[in-house]
């Protein structure tokens, strides 16, 4: 099975912060990497598939890239509702289509 | 408007069974891969179960043998057997309907999600 590793499990920011989550997977995925975010007590909300293509509806300050085993989501200016976890997940090929562990991004 | 709403969780004994739904609206589950997601208490997510849009069904390894994931297409509704339950499946769990709707799809991910159903399994 695919293993997914995030990085950093969480981080402090400030609004207007540039915000970089990485994450990797323990072998060449393509490009079949999906980004989410999170709010407590919410369900998960797609922001990026593919690596890089922005889900509708996603405000453009969301970006995603990478390919083959490393991926970056960037949020470009963070604003308050941007407070949250982010997960990447995997679906390449067969199932199981593992998630990353998280990264919680809340306020410094 | 696309809409999924689980139903079916609860207090549950170690070793009993559940069955969650997932009932869908402004499409038909049959089109797209269907998928469950759970969420332990204070933890990330975990994949637990697909099925294709073909038939086809897939398990996490935590919950092969335990677990039937199902759909019943005159009801619209995606379905999640859960027997021999144990306390770690302990989760908010969530039906997801996936972007794909066969294999040749590139456009991936879960664009479409339920609000979640808690399952507490406990004595």
């Amino acid at each position: 099975d695919i293993q997914m590793t995030q990085s950093p499990s969480s981080l402090s920011a400030s609004v207007g912060d540039r915000v970089t989550i990485t994450c990797r997977a323990s072998q060449s995925i393509s490009n079949y990497l999906n980004w989410y975010q999170q709010k407590p007590g919410k369900a998960p909300k797609l922001l990026i598939y593919a690596a890089s293509s922005l889900q509708s509806g996603v405000p453009s300050r969301f970006s995603g890239s990478g390919s083959g085993t490393d991926f970056t989501l960037t949020i470009s200016s963070l604003q308050p509702e941007d407070f949250a976890s982010y997960y990447c997940q995997q679906s390449y090929r067969t199932p199981p289509f593992t998630f990353g562990p998280g990264t919680k991004v809340d306020i410094k | 408007e696309v809409q999924l709403v689980e139903s079916g969780g609860g207090l549950i004994q170690p070793g009993g069974s559940l069955r969650l739904s997932c009932a869908a609206s402004g499409f038909t589950v049959s089109s797209n891969y269907m998928s469950w997601v759970r969420q332990a208490p204070g933890k990330g997510l975990e994949w637990v179960s697909v099925i294709y849009s073909g038939g086809s069904t897939y398990y996490a390894d935590s919950v092969k043998g335990r677990f039937t994931i199902s759909r019943d297409n005159s009801w619209n509704t995606l379905y999640l057997q859960m027997n021999s339950l144990r306390a770690e499946d302990t989760a908010v769990y969530y039906c997801a309907r996936d972007r794909r709707s066969n294999y040749y799809d590139t456009s991936h991910g879960m664009d479409v999600w339920g609000q979640g159903t808690t399952v507490s399994v406990s004595s």
